[in-house]
């Protein structure tokens, strides 16, 4: 079957440390997004890519980084400059210039230890 | 600037009961309108869009929604609420045209009492 994974499912940071957040998608999708949900909260959007080698910054991109040199994956690297890093990071696709939905992974949530 | 407004927070029903929970939107145009549900710890899967034509769309798990253009509105809807609806529910826009982004509403946790 089709979809996203993001892994791992739980991640705990250390102060001062980089950690990356895993998403790849079998989908063919050109569209990658990275969110950032708070408890109780929406989603705010961190980076989104349409095309390999190519991303945009969202609303809250301060203190992360993406990197995307395949189709497939589209890892979120959470540096030490983001001081509040503790949230649910959902990862989704699409195709461009479609009618279609988002597909969501299952979300990595991240602890400062 | 678009925007989705879900004016609820939590909406309570009774098992069996009817239930609602609203959205309205701001945008230019036409857009694509979605609905997703979010479980604990989960991501959010789809449960239904509106792309044109009838303005009562059917989706998953026997949910609903109905457009109005007037309004600008796209109100999910399911005629007998299950306690396992119980979720997060967040309604979305999509504008036509290449390359553009989703825009989420805040989001309305829905809690259907046994």
């Amino acid at each position: 079957d089709g979809g996203i994974t993001q892994s791992p499912k739980y991640l705990f940071r250390k102060e001062g440390q980089n950690v990356t957040l895993s998403c790849e998608q079998n989908l063919n999708h050109d569209a990658m997004y990275w969110y950032r949900q708070d408890p109780g909260q929406g989603l705010r959007l961190i980076y989104y890519s349409q095309i390999v080698n190519d991303f945009q910054k969202g609303d809250i991109a301060e203190g992360y980084s993406v990197s995307r040199e395949k189709k497939e994956s589209f890892p979120l690297t959470v540096t030490s400059a983001q001081k509040n890093p503790t949230a649910f990071y959902l990862c989704a696709s699409t195709e461009i210039g479609s009618n279609q939905p988002q597909h969501f992974g299952d979300g990595t949530r991240l602890s400062i230890l | 600037a678009q925007s989705v407004a879900q004016p609820e927070d939590q909406v309570n029903v009774a098992e069996g009961n009817p239930l609602t929970v609203k959205c309205t939107y701001s945008v230019s145009g036409n857009p694509y309108l979605f609905w997703y549900v979010q479980y604990p710890n989960r991501g959010l899967q789809f449960l239904l869009k509106y792309i044109t034509g009838d303005n009562l769309v059917k989706g998953s798990y026997g949910f609903e929604a109905e457009f109005n253009k007037s309004q600008t509105s796209f109100h999910l809807k399911k005629p007998s609420a299950l306690v396992s609806d119980s979720a997060l529910y967040f309604c979305a826009v999509r504008d036509r045209g290449y390359g553009q982004n989703f825009v989420f509403g805040p989001g309305t946790r829905l809690s259907v009492l046994p």
